[in-house]
């Protein structure tokens, strides 16, 4: 199993481009999320979704879209590219997050995004 | 709203040299406390999860611990290769709730 693959490992953008940063896994896990990570700050969740064709909203989901089409792929959207949007990006996702179980998190390698 | 607050922000020990790191934390209600490591330029790998006041749970030379406000990390005797980030998550038990809220990481460095 390769896990949780993300694509592309590092990009730099001009402000205002747009692009996807892709996951993907092989667990058949239903629960896939996307987190940020930035200097003195926590891990903080940007969207999520529990299964194929169903999306939500995280803490911080402002500039990011979000679809869910099969199981596998839970791909990211940067709309228009801001400055404040250069940060590392990680994809995780479980079994399930919600009921009686605890949300256990296999995350990705991470993207390191840079808008300029 | 959940908070996780981790100390110290880093840690240098000698090889050998036994300590331990804090997370404290506000949930409403616990479902789950998480302990993730994290390398340099790598994503988070878990480590344990703690579901409630007096558990503990063993991997190698780490044991973690768990009370109502707050978790313990131990590291007995590091080596050199113990040297990361480790990230405390916890996870609140509202219905439907998925999201973890994570503290800032505690570097440890590792002096052989």
């Amino acid at each position: 199993n390769a896990g949780v693959t993300q694509t592309p490992k590092f990009q730099v953008l001009k402000t205002g481009q747009s692009m996807t940063l892709q996951c993907a896994q092989d667990m058949n896990h239903e629960y896939m999320s996307w987190y940020r990570q930035d200097p003195g700050m926590g891990l903080r969740l940007i969207h999520y979704s529990v299964g194929a064709g169903i999306t939500d909203q995280g803490e911080v989901p402002n500039g990011y879209n979000v679809s869910r089409s099969t199981t596998e792929d839970f791909p990211l959207r940067l709309l228009s590219a801001a400055p404040s949007q250069t940060s590392v990006y990680f994809c995780a996702s479980s079994y399930s997050g919600a009921g009686s179980g605890a949300n256990v998190l296999t995350f990705g390698a991470g993207s390191r995004l840079t808008v300029l | 709203e959940d908070q996780v607050t981790q100390s110290p922000e880093a840690l240098r020990l000698q090889e050998g040299e036994s300590s331990s790191l804090n997370c404290s934390y506000t949930v409403s209600g616990l479902r789950g406390l998480f302990w993730y490591r994290q390398d340099p330029g790598k994503g988070p790998e878990f480590l344990f999860t703690l579901y409630s006041a007096g558990e503990e749970k063993e991997k190698e030379r780490l044991k973690a611990t768990l009370t109502k406000k707050e978790s313990f990390l131990h590291i007995t005797a590091p080596k050199p290769e113990d040297s990361a980030t480790y990230l405390c998550a916890v996870q609140g038990d509202l219905a439907g709730s998925y999201q973890l809220t994570f503290g800032k990481g505690t570097k440890l460095s590792v002096i052989p």
